[in-house]
């Protein structure tokens, strides 16, 4: 089973930061992975695949990238609709897994 | 445009089957490479990935929770059943279902999930 580590657990961020977290995976998976953003009480949203890929929709303040084992997801210029959970999932090997999620707060 | 809705019940014992349908529109089962996938997130806790059923009937389950499940088709009606034998209290989650494709293998959920609590 592939293994997705997402760092940093948690981050306190301001509207108009930029941020960026990271998902590490236990071996190489080109790039098979898929980000989601999800707030409290709501299902996730799909934000990105193929690493990179925004879904219809996303703005372009989202921006993914990397390949391999490793993978940042970027956010520039932050909106109170940001906040909330970030998990990445690979699509790489079955079983498909998820990260822990990034939780990013208001500052 | 796509949509999907879990329905079933939101109470179950310990030692009792869960059943959830997940009933979609927008898509067809039948269309190479699409997928209903099945993914929980229990109270405060990261999503697991559970399960896929493919347009070829194909089915993937996650290994640890093999013999315990089963995800089903009815293609006539646009839905897809899930499952689940032996329910625990570790169980409890809110149940997604959601939309699959082959490729990126991504699961886009577009409904909101449904509560299950397993308890006596």
């Amino acid at each position: 089973e592939i293994q997705l580590t997402q760092s940093p657990f948690s981050l306190s961020a301001s509207v108009g930061d930029r941020v960026t977290m990271t998902c590490r995976a236990s071996q190489a998976i080109g790039t098979n992975l898929n980000w989601y953003h999800q707030e409290p009480g709501k299902p996730p949203k799909l934000l990105m695949t193929a690493a990179h890929r925004l879904q219809d929709g996303v703005p372009s303040r989202f921006s993914g990238s990397g390949s391999g084992k490793d993978f940042t997801l970027t956010i520039n210029s932050l909106q109170p609709e940001d906040f909330g959970i970030y998990f990445c999932q690979q699509g790489y090997g079955v079983p498909f897994t998820f990260g822990q999620g990034t939780k990013l707060e208001i500052e | 445009q796509i949509t999907l809705k879990e329905s079933g019940p939101t109470l179950v014992k310990p030692t009792e089957t869960l059943s959830l349908t997940c009933t979609f529109s927008g898509f067809s089962l039948t269309t190479s490479g699409v997928g209903v996938g099945w993914i929980r997130q229990p109270p405060g806790k990261p999503l697991e990935y559970l399960g896929v059923i493919y347009w070829n009937y194909n089915t993937q389950y996650r290994p640890s929770l093999r013999g315990r499940l089963a995800i089903t088709q009815d293609v006539s009606k646009n839905q897809v059943v899930f499952t689940m034998t032996n329910m625990d209290p570790v169980d409890t989650a809110t149940y997604f279902c959601a939309y699959h494709i082959t490729g990126p293998y991504y699961f886009d959920c577009r409904g909101q999930g449904t509560q299950v609590t397993v308890s006596s």
